[in-house]
């Protein structure tokens, strides 16, 4: 059974970085076949849809955030992480990672979310 | 506003039916069949319901079936129970960017 267990600090400041990571069990990342995600979903709001990454280190990344973020892939740590710069009150949401398969475009499995809250 | 629309609530007492909808465009729920339902319980991890339209993963019961009708899906419950009660959120693939779009989720309340 593929669990996906976010982590990462609960509180960061205005303007410094939000940094995630999502550790993988039950799978490995590096045997392929696999779009590694990140999702968030503000208070109260929908799901936006981040990014993602393959192990080969390919990444895609909505318009709206692409001048702000990176995800990178740790194959021998079997995680991958979300970089979110400059954040603002608005980056206020519970950030979640997931996984979709490739040719099927659905996210089968997701980490249960973890609350970053943005304040001073 | 999200993407894709969905009513902000849908209750029904156990054993009824109900149905949620998610109103796309043409770019993405219309072009696509990659059309997926989650469940979220808070604290838990999201759960897949539906994937390509009406496919159901294991151990989802056959009582949780998905359609689409030209821009418009639906996920309908059938003999209601009170674990159903949960937000439902439908998401497509489309061919422009974002990737996946997400509807603004459904709380569905079992009366």
């Amino acid at each position: 059974q593929v669990q996906l267990q976010e982590s990462g600090p609960g509180l960061v400041k205005p303007s410094q970085t939000l940094s995630l990571t999502c550790t993988v069990s039950g799978g490995s990342i590096s045997s392929g076949g696999y779009y590694w995600n990140w999702i968030r979903q503000h208070p109260g709001k929908g799901l936006e849809w981040i990014g993602f990454i393959y192990y080969s280190g390919t990444t895609y990344y909505t318009p709206s955030l692409k001048s702000r973020v990176t995800i990178s892939v740790d194959t021998s740590k079997n995680q991958f992480s979300l970089k979110l710069s400059s954040v603002t009150a608005a980056d206020t949401a519970v950030y979640y990672c997931a996984r979709v398969p490739n040719g099927v475009w659905d996210f089968d499995y997701w980490g249960q979310g973890t609350l970053v809250t943005v304040s001073s | 506003q999200s993407a894709l629309t969905q009513p902000a609530s849908v209750s029904g007492s156990p054993g009824q039916s109900i149905t949620v909808s998610c109103t796309g465009i043409s770019s993405d729920v219309g072009d696509y069949n990659y059309i997926s339902w989650y469940q979220l319980h808070p604290g838990k991890a999201p759960k897949l319901m539906i994937y390509e339209v009406s496919n159901r993963p294991s151990g989802v019961p056959d009582r949780i079936s998905g359609s689409k009708s030209g821009n418009t899906a639906s996920l309908t419950i059938s003999g209601l129970q009170a674990e159903d009660e949960a937000d439902y959120y439908c998401s497509s693939y489309t061919s422009s960017s974002p990737r996946w779009v997400f509807g603004g989720g459904t709380k569905v309340t079992v009366l």
